[in-house]
């Protein structure tokens, strides 16, 4: 049984681009969660969703973050116009229906912003 | 609202001496805790949770803790270090029982732990 895999593993845009982050939850997980890890800091939880559904968006940014997680696919946090304090790890993590304590997290994407 | 405090940003031990990793907690009503390891440009690993059973947990690879109601305290501890162990640990809480807010998990800022050889 794979684990929640997250791709790519290290992400590097310029200043004004757009990065794509995608997320594939363990096999069974219908919840999909989005951590922010900055340089020497703990993570901060960002989004929750289920399929086709936002259940907390609380911890996005109000500007340029959006997340999604399709019917069909994996989860994608989308960053527009990405800025040098956008540069962190982005941590994926999902739980199955009924145990939104039990998440088990990805590997994350490193995103550099030059 | 809850929060987490790691009193510890760096602990350093010798191999073979016992770990202390302290974190304090602050939640509204009965919280989930948990201990996550970081281990370097990799993802979390589940070390161990507490979720209202016995007060004393013990999880993988020798660590345990200790949920202290009256401290709000759930201290890391393993008996032995070894050098795999040298890692970032992440305290964690958990409130999903508040009604509202945030359904993920809180990150306190994180421990690293050094050991020495």
């Amino acid at each position: 049984n794979a684990g929640v895999m997250q791709n790519p593993r290290h992400l590097v845009r310029r200043r004004g681009q757009e990065a794509r982050l995608r997320c594939s939850p363990m096999k069974g997980h219908s919840h999909v969660y989005w951590y922010r890890q900055l340089p020497e800091e703990g993570l901060k939880f960002m989004v929750y969703l289920q399929k086709e559904n936002i259940i907390d968006e609380s911890g996005m940014p109000k500007e340029r973050f959006s997340a999604e997680f399709p019917k069909e696919g994996p989860s994608i946090l989308r960053i527009q116009q990405v800025v040098r304090g956008d540069s962190a790890a982005y941590f994926c993590a999902s739980s199955p229906l009924g145990y939104p304590d039990t998440q088990y997290f990805g590997p994350g994407t490193r995103l550099t912003v030059l | 609202a809850q929060s987490v405090t790691q009193l510890d940003s760096h602990v350093s031990v010798s191999e073979g001496t016992p770990v202390l990793l302290r974190c304090n907690y602050s939640s509204s009503y009965s919280p989930s805790l948990f201990w996550y390891v970081q281990h370097p440009n990799k993802g979390l690993q589940l070390l161990l949770k507490y979720t209202s059973a016995a007060t004393l947990v013990k999880g993988i690879n020798g660590f345990e803790a200790e949920f202290k109601k009256s401290e709000t305290s759930f201290h890391l501890t393993k008996p032995s270090a070894h050098m795999s162990d040298a890692a970032e640990y992440f305290c964690v809480v958990s409130d999903h029982n508040s009604g509202g807010g945030a359904d993920g998990l809180t990150f306190g800022k994180g421990t690293h732990l050094i050991i020495q050889p």
